[in-house]
C-alpha cells in the first residue's frame, strides 16, 4: 500500500484542449473524492464516489467537467475545452467506510496550467 | 453550510516554542473537525481529528488540538516546534454529518514558519 497516486503531475496544455487526470485510491477503500485548490485557497469539493457511483457534485463541476470511476478502482477527471481559470491543482482523496467520520487521504495532486 | 475560518495568514514561531495554529466553525449540528498538513508540491496530509468525546485530541508528529464548543474553535497546538514543522495548515469540517453528503470544507489555511 503505497498511498493514494495520481498522474500526471504535472499537465501544461493550451486553451480548448481536453486533458484526462487519473487517480489510483488506497487499494481497500471504497470512497474516493476529487477537489481543486487555486493558489492561497484551500482545496475545494468537486465530487465523491462511493465505489462505482458518483453520489455527490459541486456546482463547481460544470458541464466541461466529467469524472468517473468504472469497477470502483481508479478514477479519472476530465476537462473539456480548458479554460484558463481551470488552472489549479486537482487533488484525489479516497477513504474507508460507511460513516462520514473517517479521514480522507490524499494524494500529491496534479497540477493544470492552462496556456 | 458548514464552515471553518483561519483568521492567521501565517504563524512565525521560534524552534523549541510552543505553537498554536488556530481554528474556529460554524455548523449545524455536531461538527466533525479535521486538520490536514500540505508540504510543498505534495498532498494534504491527515494530522487529527474530532469526532466526540475528549476534548483534547492527539494526532501525529507530536500535534493535539483542543475542541472548544463554547467558543467554537479547534486550534491546533505543539508543545515544542521544530523547524521541519514550517508548512502549511488546514482546518476543515465535515459538510452535513449524518448523511450521505461526504464532502469536506476547508479553510484557507494557515502558513507556519519555524525559525532555527
Amino acid at each position: 500500500d503505497t498511498g493514494v497516486s495520481q498522474n500526471p503531475r504535472h499537465k501544461i496544455t493550451k486553451r480548448g484542449q481536453n486533458v484526462t487526470f487519473r487517480c489510483d485510491p488506497i487499494s481497500e477503500h471504497n470512497r474516493l473524492y476529487w477537489y481543486r485548490q487555486t493558489l492561497g485557497q484551500g482545496p475545494e469539493f468537486l465530487t465523491y464516489f462511493q465505489n462505482e457511483a458518483q453520489l455527490e457534485k459541486s456546482r463547481l463541476l460544470s458541464d466541461r467537467f466529467s469524472a468517473e470511476r468504472p469497477k470502483g478502482s481508479f478514477s479519472t477527471l476530465e476537462i473539456q475545452r480548458t479554460e484558463q481559470g481551470d488552472s489549479a491543482m486537482y487533488l484525489c482523496a479516497s477513504s474507508w467506510g460507511l460513516g462520514s467520520y473517517n479521514e480522507q487521504f490524499f494524494g500529491p495532486g496534479t497540477r493544470l496550467t492552462v496556456l | 453550510a458548514q464552515s471553518v475560518a483561519q483568521p492567521e495568514d501565517q504563524v512565525n514561531v521560534a524552534e523549541g516554542n510552543p505553537l498554536t495554529v488556530k481554528c474556529t466553525y460554524s455548523v449545524s449540528g455536531n461538527p466533525y473537525l479535521f486538520w490536514y498538513v500540505q508540504y510543498p508540491n505534495r498532498g494534504l496530509q491527515f494530522l487529527l481529528k474530532y469526532i466526540t468525546g475528549d476534548n483534547l485530541v492527539k494526532g501525529s508528529y507530536g500535534f493535539e488540538a483542543e475542541f472548544n464548543k463554547s467558543q467554537t474553535s479547534f486550534h491546533l497546538k505543539k508543545p515544542s516546534a521544530l523547524v521541519s514543522d514550517s508548512a502549511l495548515y488546514f482546518c476543515a469540517v465535515r459538510d452535513k454529518p449524518n448523511t450521505g453528503f461526504q464532502k469536506l470544507v476547508f479553510g484557507t489555511g494557515t502558513r507556519l514558519l519555524v525559525s532555527p
